[in-house]
């Protein structure tokens, strides 16, 4: 079965500009969250999504927001691009609770703010 | 606050030979442990887990050791092959939220 599906997989944007990152969970995952990974961080909890509801956030400011529609898919959409948003950004599907099996990682999206 | 940490950034390792990767935590909430395996212009992919209310948990050449009292969680690989050389995160997760470290670089030298 096709796995977690990111696009676009690069984007060069501007400061100031806005970005949208698209994320295709696994065929009959409902949980999509977002995570930002940059050198010396790991990996940051942005947000996680269940059946078109947010159902956790982590601490990123408010330019960070999300969606996800009826068919499970998700959106990230960052405002106001500043240099310190350059990053991979990461989507991972689960069923449901990842629980002890975790999340199933797409390739993510590398962003880079000129 | 990094809840999660992995204090060594790389570990070189000769092929054949054990590779451990250590990893510590502060809350005590945790329930779940787990390993995810990262190439580069990859996604992570999961690796091992461990349940908080175990000390061990083995998978063909990769087992997960917990201490609790420690806070200290490691994964060790034997035998360690040049396949293995990728980047790993340690995860831990309370209340379905998940906490990463900041990945460990480990290099299998043929």
């Amino acid at each position: 079965k096709a796995g977690v599906t990111q696009t676009p997989r690069y984007l060069i944007k501007t400061r100031g500009q806005q970005v949208t990152l698209s994320c295709s969970p696994i065929s009959g995952h409902r949980s999509v969250s977002w995570y930002q990974q940059t050198p010396g961080q790991g990996l940051q909890f942005l947000f996680e999504y269940f059946s078109e509801t947010q159902r956790n956030k982590g601490n990123f400011p408010g330019r960070f927001s999300g969606r996800q529609f009826s068919n499970s898919r998700s959106e990230m959409n960052v405002s106001t691009l500043e240099l310190g948003d350059s990053a991979l950004y990461l989507c991972a599907s689960s069923l449901d609770r990842p629980g002890n099996y975790g999340y199933t990682f797409g390739s993510g999206t590398r962003l880079t703010v000129v | 606050d990094q809840q999660v940490k992995q204090n060594s950034p790389s570990l070189s390792v000769q092929e054949g030979r054990i590779s451990i990767l250590n990893c510590d935590y502060t809350n005590s909430m945790f329930d779940y442990f787990l390993w995810y395996k990262k190439y580069p212009a990859e996604g992570p992919t999961f690796l091992i887990s461990i349940s908080s209310i175990k000390d061990k948990n083995e998978d063909g050449r990769f087992t997960v050791f917990l201490n609790k009292s420690a806070k200290h969680l490691s994964l060790h690989i034997v035998p360690s092959q040049p396949g293995d050389s990728a980047v790993y995160f340690c995860a831990a997760s309370a209340l379905n939220q998940f906490y990463f470290g900041t990945g460990t670089s480990l290099t299998v030298i043929p």
